[in-house]
């Protein structure tokens, strides 16, 4: 099982950015998919999943209606639409398999939001 | 939403000794469709990503080795391992997966004494 996130870097506040998860090594449209971050020196914080055929979304209030979680089952690919960035939402964003808990994590990718 | 507490938020104890670390719902986390509660404990080493120990409570993902153990039901919930080893070293979370938001509780800083 392998989840390979990309799409980090520098962004502005205010700015956007799209992040990407390639998963190999399952079948990826038998699992939800979640979203995991994790500020520096911080806590985890659970960001959004998504069901196996991506008919249920939900999210964690700081991100509600700025960030959208999708999938593309035929890339076994993981997206995560992040608008209107705030400095707050800095922080390494791990893709991670569901199944009984959060059982497959990323490596993360980081995100840096600042002026 | 769900509120995690952990205790304590950090711990110093000498190798081969016990270790116990609660977690604490604000809400039963036992999970209607399957009567299973849906507590899940995680460690996290420095510069990795964390990595799952325990589900369903107290089921221990396969690899883990038999001296973490989970227990509790409905709100209240231990980890335990049962002799520290110096690779134990790391930070523990709980997570309740029962009901989104997936909350996370704040941490446990385990060290050697």
């Amino acid at each position: 099982v392998h989840l390979v996130e990309s799409g980090g870097g520098l962004v502005q506040p205010g700015g956007s950015l799209r992040l990407s998860c390639a998963a190999s090594g399952f079948t990826f449209s038998d699992y939800w998919i979640h979203w995991v971050r994790q500020a520096p020196g911080k806590g985890l914080v659970w960001v959004s999943h998504i069901t196996n055929n991506g008919d249920i979304t939900s999210y964690a209030d700081s991100v509600k209606g700025r960030f959208t979680i999708s999938r593309d089952n035929t890339r076994n690919t993981l997206y995560l639409q992040m608008n209107s960035l705030k400095d707050e939402d800095t922080a390494v964003y791990y893709c991670v398999r569901g199944a009984g808990g959060l059982d497959k994590w990323g490596q993360g990718t980081l995100v840096t939001v600042s002026s | 939403d769900i509120v995690m507490t952990q205790s304590p938020d950090s711990l110093a104890v000498s190798l081969g000794e016990r270790v116990t670390i609660n977690c604490k719902s604000s809400q039963s986390v036992l999970y209607g469709s399957n009567n299973r509660n849906h507590l899940t404990w995680y460690q996290q080493k420095p510069g990795q990503p964390p990595k799952m120990l325990i589900y369903w409570a107290s089921t221990r993902e396969s690899g883990v080795p038999d001296r973490f153990s989970g227990s509790g039901s409905g709100t209240d919930f231990t980890l335990t391992i049962s002799s520290l080893q110096a690779e134990d070293v790391a930070v523990y979370y709980c997570q309740q997966y029962s009901t989104s938001p997936y909350t996370f509780g704040q941490g446990s800083k385990l060290e050697i004494k």
